[in-house]
């Protein structure tokens, strides 16, 4: 099976650096996906890491570590309308899709 | 514009009801999902589909059934509603999850009293 952890919510300010981490429990390790979700919305892809390191898209940047078990979305320049909730998700070698963390809620105040 | 669209966006009924949630999209994806999500908490997966006729049940037990005929094309039924079911639904496809992620419509919001 998978467990996932994310912290239930982040607050940060206009203009700010946030992160939003991600730990995980799986019996194998595929890839990890990051989703935001305005209230009210859809959720909307942001990024994958199925390797090390680090992937940029423009001010959105997604960190993963496997020995760690470990990941983080990184939103720098926030904005206002980046308030939103924001999953993680991960697939393992096993499974043949994602299956979602309990979300984080961010709230960017002015 | 390819998109994946649901129907109804909003559904009242009464508790005994027989309901189908609609969901087609026009991107010509094999792999077709729906989850379902509670206000502010995860999205379970309840059922998927990589094609026609193939469908599973997800990690969700659930109550619904779905069929697979066409590949835009991605029902789910509830036979007979209860309250426990009142959530929101939401479909999905994917054509590359690792590149593009999966594709959500906009959900249908149920109900049942």
């Amino acid at each position: 099976g998978q467990s996932l952890e994310q912290p239930s919510e982040v607050t940060a300010v206009e203009g700010a650096i946030v992160q939003i981490n991600c730990t995980y429990q799986t019996s194998g390790f595929y890839g990890l996906s990051w989703y935001q979700q305005h209230d009210g919305g859809a959720p909307t892809f942001l990024s994958y890491n199925g390797l090390d390191g680090l992937e940029e898209t423009g001010r959105f940047s997604s960190f993963l570590s496997r020995s760690d078990s470990y990941g983080y979305l990184l939103l720098q320049e926030l904005q206002m309308k980046d308030s939103a909730s924001y999953f993680c998700a991960v697939r393992d070698n096993y499974g043949q899709n994602f299956v979602f963390g309990p979300g984080t809620r961010l709230s960017v105040l002015p | 514009e390819a998109d994946i669209y649901q129907t109804p966006r909003y559904l009242v009924i009464g508790t005994g009801k027989k309901i189908t949630l609609e969901c087609s999209q026009t991107m010509g994806h094999d792999k077709m999902y729906w989850y379902q999500q509670d206000p502010g908490m995860e999205l379970h997966l309840i059922h998927y589909s990589y094609g026609v006729n193939s469908t599973e049940k997800g990690d969700l037990s659930s109550e619904s059934t779905v069929s697979r005929i066409r590949t835009e094309h991605f029902p789910l039924t509830l036979e007979s509603a209860r309250p426990s079911h009142t959530s929101q639904y939401l479909c999905a496809s994917s054509e590359s999850e690792t590149r593009y992620g999966y594709t959500f419509g906009s959900g249908t919001r149920l109900t049942v009293v």
